[in-house]
């Protein structure tokens, strides 16, 4: 089956710098990769994805990047805000009817003023 | 447009009582389902997913059981509880790929 790794696990970063999650996944078949942002006890909520059919797409100061021969992905938070401050997921996922996800464990971003 | 509810929202419950958490989504038919679990301060684990009434798949061995009664409607119980199934409990559902989570229900056992 899938299996996601995530990197780091905890990222501290000052306010208007630039942050970098990387995740790389296991099955080869997997052709969609969403990003979820967590607020402290609130729902995992999608922020941005991918299709493997692309190598990078961008949404303001979010950018998701893809490289599916190294099977990995990576999210950029350019300038950031203390409102960035969350848990972020990665997931892998077979864009097919019946197929589940699996997440990567997750990674704690500080954005200190 | 599809929404999903979940409740309760908050629940403590003793060590020895049964649980009962409710999902259902709207706007959609035929979603697949799912029930993860979050430990504090933890990533999201996978429990259990249905693709359709009755159909339930779990992803590891626990104290707690799954049912999809109705086409939109998935069931996270217990008979017993026990004080490691603390946690935060979401419902999703997905189509074409996205996930969509449901608000969580924190559950204590005490």
């Amino acid at each position: 089956g899938e299996n996601v790794e995530q990197h780091p696990s905890t990222l501290s970063v000052q306010e208007g710098d630039s942050a970098v999650i990387k995740c790389t996944y296991s099955d080869s078949a997997s052709n969609y990769f969403p990003w979820y942002k967590q607020e402290l006890g609130k729902r995992p909520q999608l922020i941005i994805d991918i299709r493997s059919n692309v190598g990078e797409k961008k949404d303001q100061r979010i950018a998701v990047t893809l490289n599916k021969t190294a099977k990995h992905f990576s999210l950029h938070i350019t300038e950031t805000q203390p409102e960035d401050s969350a848990v972020y997921f990665c997931a892998a996922s077979l864009d097919n009817y019946g197929q589940n996800f699996v997440f990567g464990p997750g990674t704690r971003l500080s954005v200190l003023p | 447009s599809q929404t999903i509810h979940q409740w309760p929202a908050t629940l403590v419950q003793p060590v020895g009582s049964p649980l009962s958490l409710e999902c259902t989504v709207e706007g959609t038919s035929n979603p697949n389902l799912y029930w993860y679990r979050q430990a504090a301060g933890r990533g999201l684990q996978l429990l259990f997913y249905s693709v359709g009434i009755g159909q339930i798949s779990s992803e590891v061995p626990q104290n707690l059981s799954a049912s999809r009664p109705q086409d939109r409607q998935f069931i996270l119980s217990s008979k017993k509880l026990l004080l490691s199934d603390s946690g935060f409990y979401l419902c999703a559902w997905s189509s074409a790929g996205e996930a969509f989570f449901g608000q969580g229900t924190r559950l204590t056992v005490v």
